[in-house]
C-alpha cells in the first residue's frame, strides 16, 4: 500500500513476544487499525488506536505516536494459531483506510 | 444471521467476459468496500460507497463498475474481464465514525483464463 510501510515476513518462536512495526505517512489523518489474517480468509478486526500511547488487549497490544508516524502491534505469549498476516491500516477523513501490504508471522514450536 | 456475504465464493471464467460478484450485508451499515488482494500483497481499494446511491473511486478502480440502489447490497462488476483481474475480491462494510472497523466478506476467488 501506499504510504503505509511494515515489514513482510518475521519469525518467533512459541511462547515468546514479538513487535510488528507499521509506519505511515498521511494528511487528515483519522486513527490506525490492525487487522489480521489467517491464509485464505478474509482479515478480522484487532484494535484501533487514535491516541498516542498503548492500548492493551489480552495478548495483544497496539501503540500509537502520531508525531512519528509508528505505530507497533505486540504479541504476547505467541501460539501457533497466531501465525498469520498481520495488517495495518490508516483511517483518512473520508471514512475509508489505507492497508499496508502486511506482515506475515510465522510461530515456530 | 447478521455478517456480510460475498458470492460466489470462487469464479472461473474467461477474458472478454462480464462478471459480477455480489455482496450483501445486513448491519444495515452505511459504508461499504471493494478490494482486491493479489498473492503477497495488502488490500487494494477499488471501489467505495458512503450511502446507498453514493459511490466513489478508490486506488485501482479502472475495468470495474459498482452501483448502490439499496443500502444492503454492493455489486461489483467487471464488464469485460482481464486477466489482471484474476484475484481475489473482499468486500467490507463498516459503520459511521473514524473508530469503526471494517467488517470483511469470506471474499470471491476469481480466475480470469
Amino acid at each position: 500500500g501506499q504510504n503505509i510501510d511494515q515489514p513482510t515476513e518475521m519469525t518467533a518462536t512459541e511462547g515468546a513476544i514479538v513487535q510488528i512495526n507499521c509506519t505511515y505517512q498521511t494528511s487528515g489523518f483519522n486513527g490506525l487499525f490492525w487487522y489480521q489474517q489467517h491464509a485464505g480468509e478474509a482479515p478480522t478486526f484487532l484494535s484501533y488506536n487514535v491516541l498516542d500511547g498503548l492500548e492493551e488487549k489480552g495478548r495483544f497490544s497496539s501503540f500509537l505516536s502520531r508525531s512519528k508516524g509508528y505505530s507497533y502491534l505486540l504479541l504476547k505469549e505467541l501460539q501457533m494459531k497466531d501465525s498469520a498476516s498481520y495488517l495495518c491500516a490508516y483511517n483518512t477523513n473520508a471514512g475509508k483506510s489505507t492497508f499496508g501490504d502486511g506482515t506475515t508471522l510465522t510461530v515456530k514450536p | 444471521d447478521a455478517g456480510i456475504t460475498q458470492s460466489p465464493r470462487y469464479k472461473i471464467t474467461e477474458t472478454g467476459r462480464q462478471v459480477t460478484l455480489m455482496c450483501h450485508q445486513t448491519w444495515s451499515h452505511s459504508y461499504m468496500f471493494w478490494y482486491r488482494q493479489d498473492l503477497g500483497h495488502g488490500l487494494r481499494l477499488i471501489y467505495y460507497s458512503a450511502a446507498a446511491d453514493i459511490t466513489d473511486k478508490g486506488e485501482v478502480p479502472d475495468g470495474y463498475v459498482v452501483s448502490r440502489s439499496k443500502t444492503e447490497n454492493f455489486p461489483l462488476t467487471l464488464e469485460s474481464a482481464t486477466r489482471s483481474q484474476t484475484s481475489v475480491y473482499f468486500c467490507a462494510s463498516s459503520g459511521v465514525g473514524p473508530d469503526q472497523p471494517q467488517h470483511f466478506g469470506d471474499g470471491t476467488r476469481l480466475s480470469i483464463l
